[in-house]
Parts: C-alpha cells; structure tokens; sequence
C-alpha cells in the first residue's frame, strides 16, 4: 500500500539532545513537508522539498534542520537549538492532481522533551 | 491577521443529524484553494474534500459538502447524516496561489473539535 511512514511514533529527549525523526514515503510525489502541530492549534509549516537536495523554510524553521537525498525520505531533525521542541510532527506529501494537489499525511510522531 | 479562522473550539451533534463546521479565510489572492482535512484521535490528517477559488458549484464528496460563499470569504464544512466515526479534530486550511513548483503550502485553522452522541 503506498504512503507515508514516519517513525519513531513516540520519542523522548533529554534538553540539550539532537533528535532526528524519520518520514519515507512511496508515493512518488516530488513535494515533501514537516508541520509542527502543538495542542488547541492548527499546523505550522517548518520546512518543505519540491525536489531531491533542494528544500526550503517554513514559518517555523528556527532549530530544526532537514535533508533530502532521496525523493522517498525527508527527515527532520529537532536540533537543541529550538527552544520548545515538546509537539506532535507531521510528515506530508503532494503531487499536482485534481483535488487541488492534496498533502497526503504520516500519523505523526509525538515528541516530549524531559 | 490569522489567515484561517475556525470560531467553534467544540460542537456536538446528535447521530443521523447534520452539521455545519465553520471557517472564514482571508487573502487577497484571487487564486487559492480551500481544504477540510479531519484528525481521528490517531493523530493522521485525512483529506475530506477541496474546493478552488474559481470553482462554480460547491464541492461534494459523499456525506461531506463545502458551503463556499466567496463574498463572504467563508467555506463550511456540512456533514450530513453524522455518524460516531466522525467524532474528530476538523481542520480548514488554505493554498494561496495557484499550485506553483509543484508543492503546495497549506496554511491551517486551529480547528474544531466534532462529538457525535449515540
């Protein structure tokens, strides 16, 4: 089944640690996102990719970084730098099409700094 | 100025009965696209219908229909016949512009939260 998996789906941190979260997707979609997600708000974006080795800041980009040297993974890195890192991440996907280019979603994973 | 607002933290409603979920945008782009992604308590965004700003007829798909009133600057969400599965987050979020590059940065509502009572 295609879509888009992202791991871990819980994670713990000590303040001070770098934590790398995972997105892969077998969707074939050039377009790939990381929306932050904090409780009673909506999603803010953080980063996204058009293409392999290109990608660019969201709204929110201050201590996280990303790479993407392949079109099926876009990991996110939550660098010690970003100041309240405690949220829920989702990973998306989009590819033009008929229903306005749609995100495809992960199921997220919920990360907790202690 | 928030570009997506959703004025109903929480709403309720009776199985088998409607519901309208409300959201108001803002931009002064004359393209963009309109979206309700609904969130299970699972955590994942679900896709639930799309409506573009030049689209003549409001969007439909299945029990799900966009109420646009572009003057207005508003597209509600309707349900129809509400069942408990439905009980979730609902998110609206708008594209401004036209699908460019081939992504699509969506801006997202707080949301509202649906209980469907038995």
């Amino acid at each position: 089944d295609g879509g888009i998996t992202q791991s871990p789906k819980y994670l713990f941190r000590k303040e001070g640690q770098n934590v790398t979260l995972s997105c892969e997707q077998n969707l074939n979609h050039d377009a790939m996102y990381w929306y932050r997600q904090d409780p009673g708000q909506g999603l803010r974006l953080i980063y996204y990719s058009q293409i392999v080795n290109d990608f660019q800041k969201g709204d929110i980009a201050e201590g996280y970084s990303v790479s993407r040297e392949k079109k099926e993974s876009f990991p996110l890195t939550v660098t010690s730098a970003q100041k309240n890192p405690t949220a829920f991440y989702l990973c998306a996907s989009s590819t033009p099409g008929l229903r306005g280019g749609e995100l495809f979603f992960g199921e997220g994973s919920r990360l907790t700094v202690l | 100025a928030q570009k997506i607002t959703q004025t109903q933290p929480g709403m309720f409603v009776q199985e088998k009965e409607a519901v309208t979920l409300d959201c108001t945008y803002d931009t002064s782009d004359p393209s963009y696209g309109l979206f309700w992604y609904k969130q299970p308590s699972s955590g994942e965004m679900i896709f639930l219908i799309y409506q573009g700003s030049y689209d003549q007829q409001n969007a439909t798909e299945g029990r799900y229909s966009l109420n646009f009133q572009k003057a207005r600057k508003s597209a509600n969400l309707v349900i129809s016949a509400s069942q408990l599965g439905d009980s979730a987050m609902y998110f609206c979020a708008m594209r401004e512009g036209i699908v460019s590059g081939g992504y699509n940065k969506l801006i997202f509502g707080a949301g509202t939260r649906l209980a469907v009572h038995p």
